[in-house]
């Protein structure tokens, strides 16, 4: 079992609808949950973390935690070509080291 | 600040020579991070720093890949010899205050191995 996994994808959604990211994790003692938006050719960069169970919205962004089901996942609304990129999604394991998950590439079609 | 800085932006090189990538960590990160990108493993890490200090290198791939961080605002990952499986992206990334803060990824290098 690999320590975060993504569905890969593409995952396509129409301009306007919401898109939903999940990412599940293999280290229950895991604390912190990170997303990384990467746009083709381009370095990540941080769009959202969060640390605790529940929901955590910015913008048009919602992160939601699940430490039970180690499940986290991304809701993007209201989504924009502007969004189509790879999404990552990163775990601080108990051995203290940030591992990302495969991506999962989105396309939003105008 | 200029974020964090990666050089050379891309590389291109033979099999078996070697090759050196290098970093600047943002002024007064105490972490840094060395990842490789690849479409079939994705997001690997390499190894990381803190405090100059290397704390885990359990990701390096083998004897071949050495990295150092001489100083808070240089670090270098060498490849020696080569190989064309080496071919990647690979990212710097800085943070402060450990691993519970955002990581800020320099523009990566691209490692072509022929």
């Amino acid at each position: 079992q690999k320590e975060v996994e993504q569905n890969s994808g593409p995952l396509s959604v129409p301009e306007g609808a919401i898109a939903s990211l999940n990412c599940t994790y293999s280290d229950r003692v895991s604390q912190s949950f990170f997303w990384y938006r990467q746009y083709s050719g381009k370095s990540p960069e941080l769009i959202m973390s969060i640390y605790s169970n529940g929901d955590k919205e910015d913008g048009r962004f919602t992160a939601q935690l699940n430490k039970a089901s180690q499940y986290v996942s991304l809701l993007i609304r209201d989504s924009q070509p502007s969004d189509s990129a790879t999404y990552l999604c990163a775990v601080n394991m108990r051995t203290g080291k940030l591992i990302f998950g495969q991506g999962t590439t989105l396309q939003v079609k105008p | 600040d200029a974020g964090v800085i990666q050089s050379p932006r891309h590389e291109v090189t033979e099999m078996g020579q070697e090759v050196t990538l290098r970093c600047k960590p943002i002024s007064g990160h105490d972490y840094l991070f060395w990842y490789r990108q690849t479409m079939m493993r994705g997001l690997e890490l390499l190894i990381y720093f803190n405090n100059n200090v290397p704390i885990d290198d359990s990701g390096m791939p083998e004897d071949r890949f050495s990295a150092k961080m001489p100083n808070a605002s240089f670090s270098t990952l060498k490849i020696q010899p080569s190989e064309p499986r080496d071919s990647a992206v690979y990212f710097c990334a800085s943070t402060i205050r450990g691993l519970s803060e955002k990581l800020f990824f320099g523009s990566g290098t691209q490692l072509s191995v022929l």
